[in-house]
């Protein structure tokens, strides 16, 4: 699976608009890219996943570069409770799922 | 989404005593099972891959006598730490997917805390 880079850590005002950066130039043309979060010591949350098109959901939005390698997850309104660590991940089929270091996410009161 | 649940949430045992950790897809068949492992300030790293009914693959490095996985039907997987050690003392996370539509997406327990003394 295509590797992701992410940054290491952001802030964000409680209220505004969060949003978190992934590149993964590498990514092949049958590979999704997935986001989930990991609120300390709890299991991975699934957040959003696509292909090629935008997708949004009740938790966030998920834009992709036509060109495929890049995408930003927007959380629209940041709450104290969406502090956790996002990973970007791209994944082929139903392999598993590989996890790196992920983004570290801290909304600001 | 679906629900994955996982049992005992802690559990801490003794040096050389064997634990076992259960996880069920609550609403969904789960036709693959992972399970992961944390420790602490890193991120998952993957144990091993199950599918209904087959024999457990093990990743590079986890040793399949130590880490017993049993995927017997599809709503339960468990996961045997043998003869633990306090180098096994982790986070461990097991994560199901199934056949079609959204439950293709790869969901997690809640993980269980393990403390071997």
């Amino acid at each position: 699976d295509a590797k992701t880079t992410q940054p290491t850590s952001m802030d964000c005002a409680e209220g505004r608009a969060a949003n978190l950066p992934c590149n993964h130039s590498t990514i092949s043309g049958n590979e999704y890219v997935y986001w989930y979060r990991q609120i300390h010591s709890q299991g991975p949350q699934y957040i959003i996943h696509g292909l090629k098109n935008n997708e949004t959901n009740e938790m966030a939005s998920l834009i992709i570069t036509e060109d495929r390698k890049s995408s930003t997850l927007i959380l629209p309104h940041a709450t104290l409770r969406d502090t956790a660590v996002y990973y970007c991940i791209v994944r082929q089929g139903r392999r598993a799922l590989t996890f790196g270091s992920g983004t570290r996410l801290q909304v600001q009161p | 989404g679906a629900v994955v649940s996982q049992h005992p949430s802690r559990v801490i045992c003794k040096s050389g005593t064997s634990v076992k950790i259960e996880c069920r897809s609550l609403d969904f068949q789960a036709t693959t099972m992972f399970w992961y492992r944390q420790f602490p300030k890193q991120s998952l790293m993957l144990m091993a891959t199950s599918n209904e009914g087959s024999k457990a693959t093990y990743e590079q490095g986890v040793e399949k006598d130590k880490f017993l996985i049993n995927h017997a039907s599809l709503t339960l997987s468990t996961l045997t730490v043998t003869s633990a050690h306090p180098e096994d003392s982790s986070f461990y996370i097991c994560s199901a997917t199934g056949t079609s539509g959204v439950k293709e997406t790869q969901y997690f327990g809640p993980g269980t805390r393990l403390l071997v003394l």
